[in-house]
């Protein structure tokens, strides 16, 4: 059954700070992986999406890489904002389901 | 992508009760997906939902508690029945677009009291 990890739970940074948020998954078989961004009670907001055969994606400050053969990605943000204090999904798309299968986020909030 | 609304974007209910949520998306879709989000934890999977059809029910989930209807292809309603405090969460439709990039509404707060 795959599961999804995301170190850490929380993190607090000073404003301007690069950082980088990790999840890992127990099976590498994944159609892909994406990036949400959800607000206090709100609803997702799609990051980035990669493909299995897609080493990595960027968007403006974001830069999401994906090592699907050691279950790993990375989600890279650079010179982070106030405005970036958010929880950060990851959700892999597993192949033998087909189904998206979630972490349990993590928290940021970067300080003015 | 696809911009997709959901009504109502919160309520507070009675235990007993039922609440019927509506997702709405601004193009024709296949399947549209029912999420629910409990305090604290992350998303779990309630159903599939494909027009004309009924729908899919993941496991733990079932049809007698979380009635779907999706009469066309833009529009889905999820109805929680028989509401307890347990069933406070955020639930939240979702579709796929190109490639299998999942597109989420602003989601309905639910508290059962």
């Amino acid at each position: 059954k795959q599961e999804v990890t995301q170190i850490p739970a929380a993190l607090s940074v000073p404003e301007g700070e690069n950082l980088v948020l990790n999840c890992s998954f127990t099976d590498s078989a994944i159609y892909n992986l994406q990036w949400f961004r959800q607000d206090p009670g709100k609803g997702l907001t799609s990051l980035l999406l990669i493909q299995s055969s897609q080493r990595e994606q960027t968007s403006g400050r974001l830069n999401a890489s994906l090592d699907k053969s050691s279950g790993r990605s990375t989600l890279y943000i650079a010179a982070s904002q106030p405005g970036d204090s958010a929880t950060y999904l990851c959700a892999v798309r597993d192949g033998g389901s087909e189904k998206l299968v979630f972490g349990k986020g993590t928290k940021l909030t970067v300080n003015p | 992508s696809a911009v997709i609304s959901q009504k109502p974007s919160r309520d507070i209910c009675q235990r007993g009760t039922s609440l019927t949520i509506q997702c709405q998306v601004d193009s024709q879709v296949t399947m549209m997906f029912w999420y629910r989000q409990q305090p604290g934890q992350s998303l779990t999977l309630i159903a599939t939902a494909n027009q004309g059809s009924e729908a899919t029910y993941e496991s733990g989930f079932v049809i007698d508690k979380f009635p779907i209807s999706r009469p066309n292809l833009t529009f889905s309603t999820l109805t929680v029945s028989n509401m307890s405090p347990e069933d406070s969460s955020i639930y939240l439709c979702s579709v796929e677009g190109d490639l299998y990039e999942q597109y989420f509404g602003p989601g309905t707060r639910l508290t059962v009291t």
